[in-house]
């Protein structure tokens, strides 16, 4: 299957950094990439999707200011934790629609966990 | 919002036994697929199956779609020690971009 890679796989950062983790596409171009966030023992909560190009659209209730997409080309995006406090701390995990056949399927990278102190 | 429920929320099973988690989704959808989650890692594609389907096959697994019922349910045969992992569903209406909304997961422990 297709391949998607993030960087870093882990991150611990002092509160008030800004942490950027990156989302590639490794072998297939991506006009659309997703950002999900997953706290401990739960499920994925969509954070905004992003097209190649384009602002990224937010769900409702994730602070656009606080967490920047940058959709810069077909195989990368990239988010952004602006002033990170602990609450902040969380595995997020990108995805991408492949552009092979019906482009259904989302391919997951391996995820980035992420401890603010 | 999340989508989809899962059910059981845990199953714990022998190794060689076969396990079935179904997933109720509330809304009609273009698309429902399976992931496999491994604990701490990223996410990895199952099978999906469409609207249009009622059952589908992949190795071991099998999927079926109630679309009346807005139900799913991943059977995996002769489990195996390395299927322990949470399993999710993740379901996508038609139109626009397909976002993809993932249901509450259910954890899969198989027993040696």
């Amino acid at each position: 299957g297709a391949v998607v890679s993030q960087h870093p796989s882990r991150v611990i950062c002092k509160s008030g950094t800004s942490v950027k983790i990156e989302c590639r596409s490794l072998d297939f171009q991506a006009t659309t990439m997703f950002w999900y966030r997953q706290f401990p023992k739960q499920s994925l909560m969509l954070m905004a999707t992003s097209n190649e190009g384009s602002k990224a659209t937010y769900e409702q209730g994730v602070e656009k200011d606080k967490f920047l997409i940058n959709h810069a080309s077909l195989t990368l995006s990239t988010l952004t934790v602006t002033s990170a406090h602990p609450e902040d701390s969380s595995f997020y995990i990108c995805s991408a629609r492949s552009d092979r056949g019906r482009g259904e399927t989302q391919y997951f990278g391996p995820g980035t966990r992420l401890l603010v102190l | 919002s999340q989508q989809g429920e899962e059910d059981p929320q845990a199953l714990s099973i022998q190794e060689g036994e076969n396990a079935t988690m179904n997933c109720s989704y509330k809304t009609s959808i273009n698309i429902l697929q399976w992931y496999r989650q491994n604990s701490g890692r990223g996410l990895v594609h199952l099978i999906l199956i469409r609207s249009n389907e009622r059952e589908k096959h992949s190795g071991r697994l099998r999927v079926t779609l109630d679309t009346s019922k807005k139900s799913s349910s991943l059977l995996i045969t002769a489990s195996r020690a390395a299927d322990t992992a949470s399993y999710f569903c993740a379901t996508a209406t038609s139109g626009g971009y397909q976002k993809v909304t993932f249901g509450t997961g259910t954890k899969l422990q198989v027993i040696p």
